[in-house]
């Protein structure tokens, strides 16, 4: 059974990069139908779509992050990554990382990583 | 890029009761990559409905989803205790980014 799970540091000072990593349990990042999103939500707002990536590198990113934002995969530790850089208050967010089947959505989700933007 | 309205914003219903949520895009969905995810507070979002109506492994009988094209509608048929949170659609397909509506909270009157 596929599982997904955030990892990585809870806090972030402002015009650094956060940086977190999604591990892929119970199937392979290389499956050729799955791309590998990072979605987050602001405490009380909804849920924003950052972008994915595919395992063979190809990536589609939100243009309002586009110039802070790098989504790579790594086939083999079994895992994906995003890094945003120059981050503010308004980066703070629960993260989730998720698969995007295509033709079925987003039919997994990881738990969710908490990351608060402050100095 | 597709902006995904959701009606109404807070729905007020009893359990047992019956429910009808409303996502209007600004731009046909292409093949009707439409998809509902149900929050419950603290939980990450889980997929209901994707295709506009096909539902998802596990997902029971009550919900269902019709539409296409600009206008899409989640059902559902008796609300249970856990059926109290908030929905979300989304349009999945080519166009980017791959946006959520804002959101629907159903909760118990």
């Amino acid at each position: 059974q596929l599982q997904l799970q955030e990892s990585g540091p809870g806090l972030a000072k402002p015009s650094e990069t956060l940086s977190l990593t999604c591990t892929v349990s119970g199937g392979s990042v290389t499956s050729d139908s799955s791309y590998w999103t990072w979605i987050r939500q602001p405490p009380g707002k909804g849920l924003e779509w950052i972008g994915h990536i595919h395992y063979s590198g190809t990536t589609n990113y939100n243009p309002s992050l586009e110039s802070r934002l790098t989504i790579s995969v790594d086939t083999s530790m079994n895992h994906f990554s995003l890094k945003l850089r120059s981050v503010t208050a308004a980066d703070t967010a629960v993260y989730y990382c998720a698969r995007d089947d295509w033709v079925s959505a987003f039919d997994i989700w990881g738990q969710g990583t908490r990351v608060t933007v402050s100095s | 890029e597709i902006v995904l309205t959701q009606s109404p914003g807070t729905l007020s219903l009893s359990p047992g009761e019956r429910a009808t949520l409303s996502c209007r895009a600004s731009h046909i969905v292409s093949s009707n990559y439409l998809a509902w995810y149900r929050q419950k507070p603290g939980q990450a979002p889980r997929l209901l409905i994707y295709g506009a109506s096909s539902r998802a492994t596990g997902i029971p009988d009550r919900f269902s989803g019709s539409g296409s094209g600009t206008d899409f509608t989640l059902t559902i048929g008796r609300l249970e205790p856990e059926d109290f949170a908030v929905y979300y659609c989304q349009q999945y397909g080519s166009s980017y980014p791959k946006a959520f509506g804002q959101g629907t909270k159903v909760e118990i009157k």
